[in-house]
């Protein structure tokens, strides 16, 4: 119940496509949803994050869809650029424990 | 501020050598995370401080893994012996307490650990 199931596993696009990764919980009590991107050879860094008050939201060319009846939320990226190329998870907490449940990732490649 | 500060960057020992990770988070963070990141794994909590204290270290694999943050600035993860089936790369993590749950993770570079 503690999962968080990320799919797909890898994606190919090309520039301006826009590429959705998409994430499913079981745990009812999850109350913050961030997705994290990294780069090769980085660190995962915060990207956008969302609190299941709003069923959108949105950061420049990065929107997160919430679902919170099918208990799925998924990134969308528009108009992707070769420089999204990157692994992106999806995480999921509650507020009375401080764990992020990590994703098992997605490789996202753009092709210019 | 410099951010999470990882050393070293770089590991490469032998099956039965003790191996130290190091870790500095971000000053005025409450909490630090230590995390694996293999393939077939992917990202694993191993362990998390809070003030300090350690509050969970159900995901560290096993008694040769262990952790400690004797200051707010400053925590190690080691391993002793090592095993070739250790090698991953080890993150740590630091965030603020937020007012509604756990504040932003801020990761380190990580330590890339390969036991030969």
């Amino acid at each position: 119940q503690q999962q968080v199931k990320q799919s797909p596993q890898s994606l190919i696009v090309q520039k301006g496509g826009i590429p959705i990764i998409n994430c499913a919980y079981e745990n009812t009590a999850f109350d913050y949803f961030p997705w994290y991107q990294q780069f090769p050879g980085k660190g995962p860094a915060l990207l956008i994050a969302i609190r299941p008050d709003v069923s959108e939201k949105k950061e420049g060319r990065f929107t997160i869809s919430f679902n919170k009846s099918a208990k799925q939320f998924s990134l969308h990226i528009m108009d992707s650029q070769p420089g999204d190329s990157a692994t992106y998870f999806c995480a999921a907490s509650n507020h009375n424990t401080d764990k992020l449940i990590f994703g098992t990732g997605t490789r996202l490649q753009v092709f210019p | 501020d410099a951010g999470v500060i990882q050393s070293p960057r770089h590991e490469v020992t032998e099956m039965g050598q003790e191996v130290t990770l190091r870790c500095k988070p971000i000053s005025g963070h409450d909490y630090l995370f230590w995390y694996r990141q293999t393939m077939m794994r992917g990202l694993e909590l191993l362990i998390y401080f809070n003030n300090n204290v350690p509050i969970d270290d159900s995901g560290m694999p096993e008694d040769r893994f262990s952790a400690k943050m004797p200051n707010a600035s400053f925590s190690t993860l080691k391993i002793q012996p090592s095993e070739p089936r250790d090698s991953a790369v080890y993150f740590c993590a630091s965030s603020l307490a937020g007012l509604a749950g756990p504040d932003t993770q801020y990761f380190g570079p990580g330590t890339r650990l390969t036991v030969l």
